[in-house]
């Protein structure tokens, strides 16, 4: 199984103010997503993300508001920006391992004010 | 479009007890259902994976079955315990690119 480690685990920002999130693999993989936990909401994916390529997004979400890093196969970040309250949310990012299954970091409890 | 729904909603139980969560999906068309925990503050944790070609999966106290065709898949629990708490999400990938769409999920108390 893959071990992410993900952080900030948690933090308060201020609105129009951005928060860039990273998600750290101790092992080498072709694909990290990332998905966006509303209060009460189950999770919908963002965007995927390749090394090497720009990443892929979801209906609904744009690059300008949240943009992906990948610069290499174990890390990628993710960018909040230009924050409002209705981006208060857990940001989680996952990993396909062994098996097929899907491996997620702890998340990060993004709240604006 | 496909959606994902879970049934009950949430559920409280005496320890011991056997019990059953429902996931229902719109497009029989999938590629991989998983089952996954989710604790406060710790991410999700994949529990079991069934492949389309699968009837049922099996670890420990848990056991995922799915039927395509009627675009269900039930997670059962046996003899369930206090650690079990956690809410349960099943989710779907239909292209078997790991782009999986989630269900809403079931929060599970099991009282001591």
């Amino acid at each position: 199984s893959a071990v992410i480690s993900q952080k900030p685990s948690r933090d308060i920002c201020q609105r129009g103010t951005s928060l860039t999130i990273q998600c750290q693999v101790d092992s080498q993989v072709t694909m990290m997503f990332w998905y966006r936990q509303q209060p009460g909401q189950s999770l919908t994916l963002i965007a995927t993300a390749n090394q090497g390529s720009e990443a892929t997004y979801e209906s609904g979400f744009v690059i300008d508001k949240f943009p992906i890093s990948r610069p290499n196969l174990t890390f990628s970040t993710l960018t909040v920006s230009n924050m409002s309250p209705e981006d208060s949310s857990i940001y989680l990012c996952s990993v396909e391992g062994r098996n097929e299954k899907l491996f997620f970091g702890s998340g990060t409890q993004l709240s604006v004010l | 479009k496909q959606e994902v729904t879970q049934i009950p909603a949430a559920l409280s139980v005496p320890e011991g007890e056997n019990l059953v969560l429902n996931c229902s999906f719109t497009d029989s068309a999938i590629y991989n259902l998983q089952w996954f925990r989710q604790d406060p503050g710790k991410g999700l944790t994949s529990l079991l994976l069934i492949q389309s070609s699968q009837r049922e999966q099996t670890s420990g106290r848990l056991n995922a079955s799915l039927d395509k065709s009627s675009g269900r898949s039930t997670l059962y629990i046996a003899a369930s315990q206090p650690g079990d708490s956690a809410t349960y999400l099943c989710a779907v990938d239909t292209s078997g690119t790991y782009k999986y769409i989630f269900g809403t999920g079931t929060r599970l108390k099991v009282l001591a």
